[in-house]
Order: C-alpha cells, then sequence, then structure tokens
C-alpha cells in the first residue's frame, strides 16, 4: 500500500529552528517532495530529494533516507511568514501522493 | 516562463446543478495535468490526471469526469453536484521530463 505519515500541528517559535518528519511506506519510489502551503493557497514547491542525503537551499533543507522510508524538512531562522501547512509528496511511476501536511504556527 | 491558469476563482452551485472547472497551462507543450481535490483540513487527492490529449486517467470514482481537449487545456466536469463535492479544486501540471508539480491558484467551491 501507500501511506504517509506526518506530524498534524506543530509550534515553534521566531529565529528558531523547527525539523517536520515525515516517513512513508510504498513502492516504486522516484523521490520524495516537499511543499508549502498557505491558507486558502496552492502548494508551493520547496525541495526535492531522489537520493539520500540533504539538500540545502537557503532557510530550508531536506533530508531523505529511503531504506528507512523517512524524511525531513528543516526550517532555519523561522519568520512569521513561515506560518503554513507543509506538504510531504511521494512519486512513485505516474502516482503522486500526498501527505495530510503538518500544520506550522510560528509565535513570536 | 511557464503560467498555470485556473477559473472561475470561486464558485457556489446548488446540489444537483452541473460543475465546469477549466485550467489552461502557457508556456509549455505536452505537459502532464492534474487535477486535485482538498476538502477543508485535510490533505490533496488526486481525481485525475493526464499524459496527452484525450488520454485521462481517473484515480477515484465518483461523479466527475475530466476531459483534455487540447494539449494545454484540462477540463473537471460534473452532471450533478453532491453536497461532498465541496471543496478546494486544484489543477497542476508538471513536464514529462521532471517529477515537480506546479500548481494552479485553484477554484474554491461550495455546494449549497
Amino acid at each position: 500500500g501507500q501511506n504517509i505519515d506526518q506530524p498534524t500541528e506543530m509550534t515553534a517559535t521566531e529565529g528558531a529552528i523547527v525539523q517536520i518528519n515525515c516517513t512513508y511506506q510504498t513502492s516504486g519510489f522516484n523521490g520524495l517532495f516537499w511543499y508549502q502551503q498557505h491558507a486558502g493557497e496552492a502548494p508551493t514547491f520547496l525541495s526535492y530529494n531522489v537520493l539520500d542525503g540533504l539538500e540545502e537551499k537557503g532557510r530550508f533543507s531536506s533530508f531523505l533516507s529511503r531504506s528507512k522510508g523517512y524524511s525531513y524538512l528543516l526550517l532555519k531562522e523561522l519568520q512569521m511568514k513561515d506560518s503554513a501547512s507543509y506538504l510531504c509528496v511521494y512519486t512513485g511511476g505516474f502516482k503522486t501522493i500526498f501527505g495530510a501536511g503538518t500544520r506550522l504556527f510560528v509565535k513570536a | 516562463s511557464q503560467t498555470i491558469h485556473q477559473w472561475p476563482a470561486t464558485l457556489v452551485q446548488p446540489v444537483g446543478s452541473p460543475l465546469s472547472l477549466e485550467c489552461t497551462v502557457e508556456g509549455t507543450s505536452n505537459p502532464n495535468l492534474y487535477w486535485y481535490r482538498q476538502a477543508a483540513g485535510r490533505g490533496l487527492q488526486l481525481l485525475f490526471y493526464s499524459v496527452g490529449i484525450g488520454q485521462i486517467s481517473s484515480e477515484v470514482p465518483q461523479n466527475l469526469s475530466a476531459s483534455r481537449p487540447q494539449d494545454r487545456q484540462f477540463i473537471l466536469s460534473s452532471k450533478k453536484l453532491l453536497l461532498s463535492d465541496s471543496g478546494f479544486y486544484l489543477c497542476a501540471w508538471r513536464a514529462g521530463s521532471s517529477y515537480e508539480q506546479y500548481f494552479g491558484p485553484g477554484t474554491r467551491l461550495t455546494v449549497t
């Protein structure tokens, strides 16, 4: 089967670092994406991992371990505008499976 | 650069009425196209995807249908809306050579 698990909600403080974990159980793996979605808006692409390891893009980094079926999104120097849902997305063949998302609340 | 359009942005329709949502992509050829639905506070559910004109794959059996009359046009339809069809409908595209998808602005549908 295909299943993606990520926490429902997280809260962090402005300026801090937060790690959002994602585990997946599936087959035919092609890649693991992270998207950001602000309330009422469409998702926007953040990162893509196809090989094991860490991909860094400015304040955002994403890690993948294919053998463990595990990924995380790391957000540094949190800003208030980072308050949003973060979607863990698996791709395999023609399939794209979205996790339910983690709602991140950034407080002052 | 590539652009994806969706309309209308919001829609309120009575139960039993028909539906037609349109999505068009500019700046690319032969994109893979997707329709998703997102219920309030929930994840995205893939409804249909298309790899070419006239080629539609359905992921979830329901009272919705999709068509792709032109290379960069994707239409989501229903003959009779149900209350459960309410949600945020998102169209997305990706180039055949990559995996990342780009989303349109979405249509918020409320069935009353």
